[in-house]
């Protein structure tokens, strides 16, 4: 099976720089991803990584490390609207499909 | 247009009536998904199917039963509802491409058994 840690609760001011961090234990890894939540709201893709290195998507990056079984979701100028819950996911290859795993999320809270 | 709709967006019901909720997305996707949130925000997988077939069931109650007409619907029927199956139900739907599969949510249904 998958097994993904992450921590359940952040906080930073705003302005500030966030990492969430994300380590996962699974078999036939294909990529990690990142999903927000808003309270009340649904999850939203955030970033996906197949490969090693940062990807950048405006003030969010992501970060993959297959040979760590690690990865962050990096967040720049933190703003208020930014407090939300954060999800790491791994998609691994099981019997000819794909089974998505979520981590139990980490709840990012933005003071001002 | 909404890409991933589901009805209904909240249900309240006693223990023991059965019940259905139904997903629709107009994205063209292969492959859509039942997870269930907890009251601790674990979200957890409980179907796939894949162009109508089942492709994964979890560790799930055979109370709960998905249904896929086609490939733009997957619907979720709860049989004997009890009280621990309260907690928000999402669909999903993903296309896989290059070993990836982004996942587009419904806005769930907030299922509350009493």
């Amino acid at each position: 099976g998958q097994s993904l840690e992450q921590p359940s609760e952040v906080t930073a001011v705003e302005g500030a720089i966030v990492q969430i961090n994300c380590t996962y234990q699974t078999s036939g890894f294909y990529g990690l991803s990142w999903y927000q939540q808003h309270d009340g709201g649904a999850p939203t893709f955030l970033s996906y990584n197949a490969l090693d290195g940062l990807e950048e998507t405006g003030r969010f990056s992501s970060f993959l490390s297959r040979s760590d079984s690690y990865g962050y979701l990096l967040l720049q100028e933190l703003q208020m609207k930014d407090s939300a819950s954060y999800f790491c996911a791994v998609s691994a290859a099981s019997g000819g499909s794909y089974i998505p795993t979520f981590g139990r999320g980490t709840s990012l809270i933005v003071h001002p | 247009d909404t890409a991933v709709s589901q009805t209904p967006k909240y249900l309240v019901t006693q223990m023991g009536n059965d019940k259905s909720i139904k997903c629709e997305q107009n994205l063209g996707h292969d492959t859509m998904y039942w997870y269930k949130q907890d009251s601790k925000k674990f979200l957890k997988i409980m179907f796939s199917y894949n162009n109508k077939e089942l492709i994964i069931n979890e560790t799930v109650p055979n109370r709960f039963s998905p249904k896929s007409p086609d490939k733009a619907h997957l619907n979720l029927h709860i049989n004997s509802l009890e009280l621990g199956d309260s907690a928000v139900y999402f669909c999903a739907s993903s296309q896989i491409v290059l070993g990836g599969d982004t996942q587009y949510f419904g806005p769930g249904t907030r299922l509350t058994v009493l």
